[in-house]
């Protein structure tokens, strides 16, 4: 059971704006870093955004990360067939001194 | 380029033992934290363990402290995970991943390896 919630599923069309939003606690989220991964099946999850707002090199910027609070928010634009995949957001508990994932997101291009 | 590549995965009886494998190329693998994740069938990403560049330092979920130990050998390059006590709930894909430097974040991930635990 993950402290992290985020909706079980977005969606949009081809070239428009999905946001995938990541609860949790002052315990999490609102003390630590924030980190993004894209994962297809059968495939390895990819790092998309970590501290929060930062892409690795390679990871175009129609990904975005922001934060407030106890809660995170994953931006894709310019949504393309690619992009589609489970979403999971992550961060460490410190009260649980423990690496924890949110509930993870699926998202389909229309 | 960095790469992870998991081994030892297989269908074990409930409360046996394995022990995965996790070799590294590609970087200088004594000066990084790695993790081990896991995701059962139809579920999602679950964090296990975590240890330190230099072994001192793990953590570990508790849904497994207790039964797995994490482990690294600098001088193989190779990262470790004994699984003992094995459950049913334990079948998943095992996933190896490097800590990037300076945060807890996963970096670059393998491709796993199946664990089914089964009678």
């Amino acid at each position: 059971q993950s402290v992290l919630t985020q909706p079980p599923s977005v969606s949009a069309a081809p070239g428009q704006k999905v946001t995938i939003s990541c609860s949790g606690r002052s315990s999490n989220i609102e003390n630590n870093y924030v980190s993004w991964y894209q994962h297809l099946p059968g495939t390895a999850p990819k790092l998309l955004i970590y501290d929060n707002e930062k892409r690795p090199s390679g990871i175009p910027d129609r990904f975005s990360g922001s934060k407030s609070g106890t809660s995170a928010t994953l931006g894709i634009t310019g949504l393309q067939t690619g992009d589609e995949a489970d979403y999971y957001c992550g961060t460490w508990d410190s009260s649980l001194s423990a690496y924890v994932f949110g509930t993870g997101t699926k998202v389909t291009v229309l | 380029q960095v790469q992870l590549v998991e081994s030892g995965g297989g269908v074990v009886p409930p409360g046996t033992s394995l022990r995965l494998s996790c070799a590294a190329s590609g970087f200088t693998f004594s000066s990084y934290g790695m993790h081990w994740v896991r995701q059962a069938p139809g579920k999602g990403l679950e964090w296990v363990a975590l240890i330190s560049y230099d072994g001192s330092d793990k953590d570990y979920a508790d849904s497994v402290r207790g039964r797995f130990t994490i482990s690294r050998d600098n001088s193989r390059s190779t990262l470790y995970v004994q699984m003992n006590s094995l459950r049913a709930e334990d079948t998943a894909v095992y996933y190896c991943a490097r800590k990037r430097g300076g945060t807890v974040s996963l970096d670059y991930w393998g491709r796993g390896t199946l664990v089914t635990v089964s009678s």
